[in-house]
């Protein structure tokens, strides 16, 4: 059974700095991967997606890793702004049949 | 990508009753799910919404208390049936060609 594991739990970190959001995932066997971000009491909003045979995807300031062979992902988030402050969840693909499983997120909180 | 509404937003309903959440699509997808997203926890999926015929359950979910429609390919509706106070959720649609995305979610909550 897949399991998704995100490290930390929670962040806080002033305006400007760079920072990293972990995810591991025990079945190394994934269609693909996907970040999304969620804030409070609101639905999910797709950040960034990694097909299986993919290193790496970015999208502004966001940059996703993936290393299937190890089961890890990251999320590199360049020069942060109190607006990025959100849960981001990742999300692994179990097949073509795209349901996902889920790691329970990171809260990240950007101080002005 | 495609846009996912969702209705209700939210409710508050009484023990025992049932609750029916619409998800309607602006364009026809592939594969409709629903999630639930119990406080303080992630996604769980409940169930893929199959046009045309009965919804694939995940373990632990079953049609009586989750039963599902999709009648196209653009529409898919959730009820929550007999509700207990442990239902209290955001029940969330979500529509997938490669890419996954979500509607806004329905926040549940049962008295």
């Amino acid at each position: 059974k897949q399991e998704v594991t995100q490290i930390p739990a929670a962040l806080s970190v002033p305006e400007g700095e760079n920072l990293v959001l972990n995810c591991s995932f025990t079945d190394s066997a994934i269609y693909n991967l996907q970040w999304f971000r969620q804030d409070p009491g609101k639905g999910l909003t797709s950040l960034l997606l990694i097909q299986s045979s993919q290193r790496e995807q970015t999208s502004g300031r966001l940059n996703a890793s993936l290393d299937k062979s190890s089961g890890r992902s990251t999320l590199y988030i360049a020069a942060s702004q109190p607006g990025d402050s959100a849960t981001y969840l990742c999300a692994v693909s179990r097949g073509s049949n795209y349901k996902l499983t889920f790691g329970k997120g990171t809260l990240l909180t950007v101080n002005p | 990508s495609a846009v996912i509404s969702q209705k209700p937003s939210r409710d508050i309903c009484q023990r025992g009753t049932s609750l029916t959440i619409q998800c309607q699509v602006d364009s026809q997808v592939t594969m409709m799910f629903w999630y639930r997203q119990q406080p303080g926890q992630s996604l769980t999926l409940i169930a893929t919404a199959n046009q045309g015929s009965e919804a694939t359950y995940e373990s632990g979910f079953v049609i009586d208390k989750f039963p599902i429609s999709r009648p196209n390919l653009t529409f898919s509706t959730l009820t929550v049936s007999n509700m207990s106070p442990e239902d209290s959720s955001i029940y969330l649609c979500s529509a997938a060609g490669n890419e996954q995305f979500f509607g806004p979610g329905t926040r549940l909550t049962v008295l």
